[in-house]
């Protein structure tokens, strides 16, 4: 799997949108970037995944950029619940026992 | 709307003592996963079912087994528990395995303290 590299931490105020940037340059053309949050106490959340296309559910959007070599996570509308620890992940096609490989994520604030 | 439903919540063993985490979910979802989390680190992934019928080892098997029951349900047993296995334990499901578009969904962990 590619590795991934975000910053450890930041803040950002209730009702802004929220932008978690996430550096993959090593990443395959057949690897898929998601991303999971993990709210204190609970377990991963899954928000997104995407392969080379722009994708946006109910929760964010994620703008890959057009090299793939990296990405961002849009919370559209941040709120207090929101804070939490964001991971970016590149999976490659056959993982071993398709497992996730969680690296550090970000830690998001937000504060009002 | 349950999705991967995790008992006990909490438990606190004695060294050598044996139990079991129960994990089912309720997405008719093939595939089925074992992780733990170590304070301030990441989920590293114990044992899989890719489907109903099969287990295999992940990155850190040893002092666990694990049984797919059936396709809703899918256990974890420490037979003898060390306080090296102190930690959270999650379990996820997704869709299937065979594809990198498969999102795993978490439930909300089992905290084990082994003393």
């Amino acid at each position: 799997d590619a590795k991934t590299t975000q910053p450890p931490s930041m803040d950002c105020a209730e009702g802004r949108a929220a932008n978690l940037p996430c550096n993959h340059s090593t990443i395959s053309g057949n690897e898929y970037v998601y991303w999971y949050r993990q709210i204190h106490s609970q377990g991963p959340q899954y928000i997104i995944h995407g392969l080379k296309n722009n994708e946006t559910n109910e929760m964010a959007s994620l703008i890959i950029t057009e090299d793939r070599k990296s990405s961002t996570l849009i919370l559209p509308h941040a709120t207090l619940r929101d804070t939490a620890v964001y991971y970016c992940i590149v999976r490659a096609l056959k993982a071993a026992g398709n497992k996730l490989t969680f690296g550090g994520g970000t830690r998001v604030l937000v504060k009002p | 709307n349950a999705g991967v439903t995790q008992t006990p919540k909490f438990q606190v063993l004695k060294t050598g003592q044996s139990m079991t985490l129960q994990c089912a979910q309720d997405m008719n979802h093939n595939s089925m996963y074992w992780y733990r989390q170590d304070p301030g680190m990441g989920l590293r992934l114990i044992y899989y079912s890719a489907s109903e019928g099969t287990t295999d080892k992940g990155e850190v098997p040893n002092g666990y087994n694990v049984s797919r029951l059936n396709k809703r349900e899918f256990s974890l047993r420490l037979e003898s528990a060390a306080p090296s296995q102190t930690s959270v334990y999650f379990c996820a499901s997704s869709e299937g395995w065979t594809g990198p578009s498969q999102p795993q969904h978490f439930g909300d962990g089992t905290r084990l303290s082994i003393l």
